[in-house]
């Protein structure tokens, strides 16, 4: 079971790019990297997912280096609604996969 | 039309009460969770169900008893609450089990037990 890491918090302005790096050291061929979003008193809400290399649509950007152990999820020109909690999770399909939230990272945008 | 939601969304209660939490998904998805989040935003996973079948537990209480009757619908039966019961439950579904399917989650029901 890959097993993430990611920083606690991270702060930022409005206008500026943030870059939220998840390290996943032993990510296992199968797997995918997927990332949520939660918003105070909502669930998480599916941001983006990717295999390896750079994937990107409307709302962020993944990029993922060659070998795969770690992922970056870019947010071009945020504002202060998306400050937000973000979770990195790594499995591939199957029942045996146990999805791992923990605490995620909380950025917070300031005007 | 949402597409995962759940009954009630808020539920207070004393200990040692016996509450439900419902949850419907019309999404079609064979896979259903759910998870609990506490007072320090901690998310975790509790229970998942594919086709109707359980095929993930997560060390928790047998006060937690959850229930599938169809693919569409997976509530949860909480036995003899206690305080630490208290937490924001989300209910989430997948088209299927496993890392490489969206998960889409409920709103959330939020439990105090006084």
């Amino acid at each position: 079971l890959a097993k993430t890491t990611q920083p606690i918090s991270m702060d930022s302005y409005e206008g500026q790019e943030v870059n939220i790096t998840c390290s996943h050291n032993n990510i296992a061929t199968n797997d995918y990297i997927t990332w949520y979003q939660q918003f105070p008193s909502q669930g998480p809400r599916f941001i983006i997912q990717g295999y390896k290399t750079k994937v990107t649509n409307e709302v962020a950007s993944l990029f993922i280096p060659a070998d795969r152990k770690s992922s970056t999820l870019s947010l071009p020109r945020v504002s202060l609604s998306d400050t937000a909690v973000y979770y990195c999770l790594v499995g591939a399909s199957g029942g045996s996969y146990i999805p791992t939230f923990g605490r995620g990272t909380s950025l917070i945008v300031h005007p | 039309d949402t597409a995962v939601s759940q009954t009630p969304k808020y539920l207070v209660t004393q200990m040692g009460n016996d509450k439900s939490i419902k949850c419907e998904q019309n999404l079609g998805h064979d896979t259903m969770y759910w998870y609990k989040q506490d007072s320090k935003k901690f998310l975790k996973i509790m229970f998942s169900y594919n086709n109707k079948e359980l095929i993930i537990n997560e060390t928790v209480p047998n006060r937690f008893s959850p229930k599938s009757p169809d693919k569409a619908h997976l509530n949860l039966h909480i036995n003899s609450l206690e305080l630490g019961d208290s937490a924001v439950y989300f209910c989430a579904s997948s088209p299927g089990p496993g890392g490489a399917y969206e998960q889409y989650f409920g709103p959330g029901t939020r439990l105090t037990v006084t």
